[in-house]
């Protein structure tokens, strides 16, 4: 069975330091590969996917992530945190021969300080 | 475009009752599924409807249940409720049935059983 594994439950960066959220899946077939972020009472947005173009893809508010097969993992970076930022990021996973379930990791919370 | 609507946003129910959530996809996508967010568990898929058919199913009891109409609207129904339901429920629609798009999520329904 897909798995996802998002090492560090809470993450915690200052305002315009790197953010590094990790994200490792286990796939015997290379999957479709996502990151969500989800704000305090409302549901998941779509930031970036890897449906096996490109390796690194680039997604909405200046996140993008890296697809490396050899390490499987899929991690998510933005060069400079915004307070706007703060949220519970997850990454998820899809196979294209298990339909459209998603599984989904753990969440990381990002905390960005002034 | 109008996004993902979910109806209600917030419920309350008692124990034993039974309870019908609604979902009504972005125009065009004919693909909706439905998720349970719980603290503990985190995001776990429930079921996928395509064309008014269920062509996904998750690890839930058979309490939960769901349907999809001829206008690509989707209900899920939760019988005989218990404390552990209490839950955000969120839906998801794509165009196809694969997770090449990605889904888009609307802002749940947040139930409490009491």
């Amino acid at each position: 069975a897909q798995s996802v594994t998002q090492l560090g439950s809470h993450v915690s960066v200052s305002e315009g330091a790197l953010v590094l959220l990790r994200c490792n899946y286990s796939s015997s077939v290379p999957p479709y590969l996502f990151w969500y972020v989800q704000y305090p009472n409302q549901g998941l947005q779509l930031l970036l996917k890897y449906t096996s173009a490109a390796t690194l893809v680039k997604g909405i508010n200046g996140f993008e992530a890296e697809f490396k097969k050899s390490e499987t993992s899929f991690h998510l970076t933005k060069p400079s945190a915004h307070m706007s930022d703060a949220a519970e990021y997850f990454c998820a996973v899809s196979k294209e021969t298990s339909g459209s379930r998603l599984t989904f990791g753990e969440g990381t919370q990002l905390t960005v300080n002034p | 475009k109008a996004g993902v609507t979910q109806t209600p946003r917030y419920l309350i129910k008692t124990r034993g009752q039974q309870v019908t959530l609604s979902c009504s996809p972005i125009s065009g996508h004919r693909s909706v599924s439905w998720y349970q967010q719980t603290p503990g568990q985190g995001l776990q898929f429930l079921f996928e409807y395509f064309s008014e058919t269920q062509r996904n199913k998750g690890n839930f009891p058979g309490r939960f249940s769901g349907r999809q109409f001829s206008n690509s609207r989707s209900e899920m129904n939760v019988s005989t409720l218990e404390l552990g339901d209490s839950a955000l429920y969120l839906c998801a629609s794509s165009p196809r049935t694969d997770a090449f798009y990605g889904y888009t999520f609307g802002s749940g329904t947040r139930l409490t059983v009491v």
